[in-house]
């Protein structure tokens, strides 16, 4: 059964970075699929953040590509992401998310998500 | 990325019959994928491509595009099908609905 576990600080304050990351359990990040972040502000609808391939291929979100790299380990099986920079506009429950190349990017295994507080 | 136009919020009697739309210029043939969030929960993808269903979606749920359109149908609304669901698009990029809040009546 393939797992997401989404792991990161919980609070961070304005201006620094948040780093996420996204450890994969029972199946092979190497395996052909991309691998990417969404976030849901609270009571709000879903952002991609973008999506990553295993050799290195990326897409990001264009409204946040100046702050956002998101890399990928696959010795530890995970990927993570680093946005810069932040503000209260980034307060959010991060989700990563396997998508499929040959299901035009359906998102079909999600994690739990994890929850970023940026406040002083 | 881009958005794509949803209605805030549907309402169905249970039993019956819930259309839940999505419209954007980037809907395209096999590219609308659809996904349910309850209360507290990850979304969860319910529809891919259009029109067809993972293992686990119950049939109940269907799927269908028409020009810049596309429609996700519950037949037969269960009190268990009250959650939020969100319209996805990919175009080398990922768009999002705003999502449907449905409430089952």
């Amino acid at each position: 059964q393939v797992r997401l576990q989404e792991s990161g600080p919980g609070l961070v304050k304005p201006s620094d970075t948040l780093s996420l990351t996204c450890t994969v359990s029972g199946f092979s990040i190497s395996d052909g699929y991309y691998w990417g972040w969404i976030r849901q502000p609270p009571g709000r609808g879903l952002e991609w953040i973008g999506s990553m391939f295993h050799s290195g291929d990326t897409y990001y979100n264009p409204s946040l590509k100046s702050r956002l790299t998101m890399s990928v380990d696959t010795s530890k099986n995970q990927v993570s992401m680093r946005l810069t920079s932040v503000t209260a506009a980034d307060t959010a429950m991060y989700y990563c998310g396997r998508a499929s190349t040959g299901w035009y990017h359906a998102f079909d295994v999600w994690g739990h998500g994890t929850e970023v507080t940026v406040s002083s | 990325s881009y958005e794509l136009t949803q209605s805030p919020s549907v309402s169905v009697a249970l039993g019956q019959t819930a259309t839940i739309t999505c419209g954007g210029d980037r809907i395209g043939a096999g590219t609308v994928h659809w996904y349910q969030q309850k209360p507290g929960q990850a979304p969860s993808l319910l529809i891919y491509r259009d029109r067809y269903r993972p293992s686990g979606t119950p049939a109940r749920f269907s799927g269908s595009t028409s020009g810049n359109t596309a429609t996700l149908t519950l037949t037969g609304a269960q009190a268990a099908d009250e959650a939020d669901y969100f319209c996805q698009v990919w175009d080398n990029s990922v768009g999002f609905g705003g999502g449907t809040k449905l409430t089952v009546l």
